[in-house]
């Protein structure tokens, strides 16, 4: 079992829509919960970070942590066609150097 | 401030040939990371450097893989001998290591091994 599972997609909705990104993992000791957002042929850059459970909002983007299920979400409200791109969840332990996990990313495609 | 730069932002080899890529960190920043990403695949973990600490290697595929950083700044990645199954993007991330421990990406080098 992978450390960090995310559905690949791809998700493809309509300009305007509600879009909610999931991610599950398995390891209790994950502290940091982030999301990376991919435009094609560009690097990922940090969306949200958050280190505790429960929801942090900015602008249209809302992160949610549940430590008890082990899940995190990215919902993406009025969704643009800008949003157009791979979200990457990303969790991070702090305890060992090498210690970012990642999701596989998933694809969401928000069509005008 | 300038973030992470790369390297060739593409380059086309041909296979046996050996390449280099290059990732010059996010000034301060301790931490570097190198991952690989390949088409529908999830970023791939390969070398990570903190300090003047020894570097973690477990994620190099081979032994045709290595890296080397210079002063605690810029890194090099090297392949040798290029396979086509080596064909993907190669992300450098830095990071403070403290405090808020976040990576910032590099927008990657784009490697086609013919």
């Amino acid at each position: 079992q992978k450390e960090v599972e995310q559905d690949p997609g791809p998700l493809s909705v309509p300009e305007g829509a509600i879009v909610s990104l999931n991610c599950t993992y398995s390891n209790s000791a994950f502290q940091y919960f982030m999301w990376y957002r991919q435009y094609s042929r560009k690097g990922p850059e940090l969306l949200m970070y958050t280190y505790s459970s429960g929801n942090k909002e900015d602008g249209r983007f809302t992160a949610q942590v549940d430590k008890s299920s082990k899940y995190i979400s990215l919902f993406i409200r009025d969704s643009q066609p800008s949003d157009s791109a791979t979200y990457l969840c990303v969790l991070g332990d702090g305890d060992t150097g090498n210690q970012f996990y990642f999701g596989t990313g998933t694809s969401l495609t928000v069509i005008p | 401030g300038a973030g992470v730069s790369q390297s060739p932002s593409n380059k086309v080899t041909e296979k046996g040939k050996d390449v280099e890529l290059r990732c010059d960190p996010i000034s301060g920043h301790t931490a570097l990371y190198w991952y690989r990403q390949s088409l529908g695949q999830g970023l791939e973990f390969l070398i990570y450097f903190q300090g003047n600490s020894a570097p973690d290697k477990s994620g190099l595929p081979s032994d045709r893989f290595s890296a080397e950083r210079t002063g605690g700044s810029v890194s090099t990645l090297t392949i040798q001998r290029t396979q086509q199954e080596d064909s993907a993007v190669y992300l450098c991330a830095s990071s403070l290591y403290e405090g808020k421990n976040i990576q910032y990406f590099g927008a990657g080098t784009r490697l086609s091994v013919l």
